[in-house]
């Protein structure tokens, strides 16, 4: 079945470091979700991506669909950023399946 | 509802008893997921529905595991004689249309077998 790769899995920044998380599929992927999983365990939405590049803010997240794989991109890292980021998409045999991969652990400290 | 609700928030339950997990996506969404994350890891796909049926169960980790959904919107998530490693997170989720669309997610259900 489709692999989800994230990387790295662990990663402490200085507050107001820059980062790039990357998402690798192993399979084709007609959609994928960037989450964020705060320190009370809640995922909130962060990138609806299928492709091309998208900004909200301090964050950014490209997806380059052809080449299975998507970036995150955190700049000016705060506290507020710590937590777990997952990637996420639908299987390419069971597009209503959608896994995860097992997420980049990120502590921001001051 | 304006989110995915989930309820109860926490449970506690002595291993042997049935507990039930209640999941309300958000109002129109036709897909909804279920999916369970034990402490410091990742989200376990367990079992997704479209409308009322399940077209993939590939997920549920045994037999003690069932759910249902009914009228397109409330999803149950059963355990039957809870064991010790069935403590976990039990995340619902739901997207407009399944694969291709945003899924968003509750605040999960904290589940505890002692």
């Amino acid at each position: 079945g489709i692999q989800v790769e994230q990387s790295p899995p662990d990663l402490i920044l200085q507050e107001g470091a820059n980062s790039t998380l990357r998402c690798n599929f192993s399979d084709s992927v007609n959609n994928l979700q960037w989450f964020h999983q705060n320190p009370w365990g809640q995922l909130i939405n962060l990138f609806y991506i299928p492709s091309g590049t998208k900004q909200n803010g301090r964050l950014s997240a490209t997806t380059v669909a052809t080449e299975r794989y998507s970036l995150l991109y955190i700049s000016s890292s705060q506290t507020t950023d710590s937590g777990v980021y997952f990637c996420a998409g639908p299987l390419k045999t069971s597009y209503d399946k959608v896994i995860f991969g097992p997420g980049t652990s990120l502590s921001v400290i001051p | 509802g304006a989110g995915v609700s989930q309820s109860p928030s926490n449970k506690v339950t002595e291993k042997g008893k049935d507990v039930e997990l209640r999941c309300d996506p958000i109002s129109g969404h036709t897909a909804l997921y279920w999916y369970r994350q034990s402490l410091g890891q990742g989200l376990e796909f367990l079992i997704y529905f479209q409308g009322n049926s399940a077209p993939d169960k590939s997920g549920l980790p045994s037999d003690r595991f069932s759910a249902e959904r009914t009228g397109g919107s409330v999803s149950t998530l059963t355990i039957q004689r809870t064991q010790q490693e069935d403590s976990a997170v039990y995340l619902c989720a739901s997207s407009l249309q399944g694969g291709y669309t945003e899924a968003f997610f509750g605040q999960g259900t904290r589940l505890t077998v002692v």
